[in-house]
């Protein structure tokens, strides 16, 4: 079946410590996100890339890295700079357009918990 | 900037309507989509509206005035199912979308 995969759902890491989050995509999409989503708040978007090798920030990128080295996977590193890590992590890809808007998949989140 | 409100939380009854609210000021516009959301999981696509007018699917219709800046989603024959979060999402450029806060609606007997 064709979709997106996050591993592992959730997470726990101690303060000061880098963890990288799993994404993975088999729905051939050129265009990748990854969000943040807090309670009350909507989606933020961390990074997003539309080709491999290149990647844009987002609205809220510090503290944050990621890369873009094969079309299906965009994994994301969560640094001991990024002040409150703890939250659920959204992957999500689209097909990439020229103009239009398009509907983004997204993957089941990973919840991370730093202690 | 980009900027959408939402209710925060609904509260309706099983097998009644719902009418949920989006207004937005962005600096593009491209589209606009909702999302259901259940509580810990992926949000689904609903809807997308990118002209004037209703679109209808089921249960659910989606509602656009580019002109207000407004959106509704509308949900007939509520169903305890229906309990969940719905996000307004606008697409102010190609490929991108801005969330709104998401709204809760509780469905109750």
């Amino acid at each position: 079946d064709g979709g997106i995969t996050q591993s592992p759902k959730y997470l726990f890491r101690k303060e000061g410590q880098n963890v990288t989050l799993s994404c993975e995509q088999n729905l051939n999409h050129d265009a990748m996100y990854w969000y943040r989503q807090d309670p009350g708040q909507g989606l933020r978007l961390i990074y997003y890339s539309q080709i491999v090798n290149d990647f844009q920030k987002g609205d809220i990128a510090e503290g944050y890295s990621v890369s873009r080295e094969k079309k299906e996977s965009f994994p994301l590193t969560v640094t001991s700079a990024q002040k409150n890590p703890t939250a659920f992590y959204l992957c999500a890809s689209s097909v990439l357009t020229s103009g239009g808007a398009v509907e983004q998949f997204f993957g089941p989140g990973t919840r991370l918990t730093v202690l | 900037g980009q900027n959408i409100d939402q209710p925060t939380e609904m509260t309706a009854t099983e097998g009644a309507i719902v009418q949920i609210n989006c207004t937005y000021q962005t600096s593009g516009f491209n589209g606009l989509f909702w999302y259901q959301q259940h509580a810990g999981e992926a949000p689904t696509f609903l809807s997308y509206n990118v002209l004037d007018g209703l679109e209808e699917k089921g249960r659910f219709s989606s509602f656009l005035s580019r002109s207000k800046g407004y959106s509704y989603l509308l949900l007939k024959e509520l169903q305890m199912k229906d309990s969940a979060s719905y996000l307004c999402a606008v697409s102010p450029g190609a490929n991108n979308l801005f969330f709104g806060t998401g709204t809760r609606l509780t469905v109750i007997p």
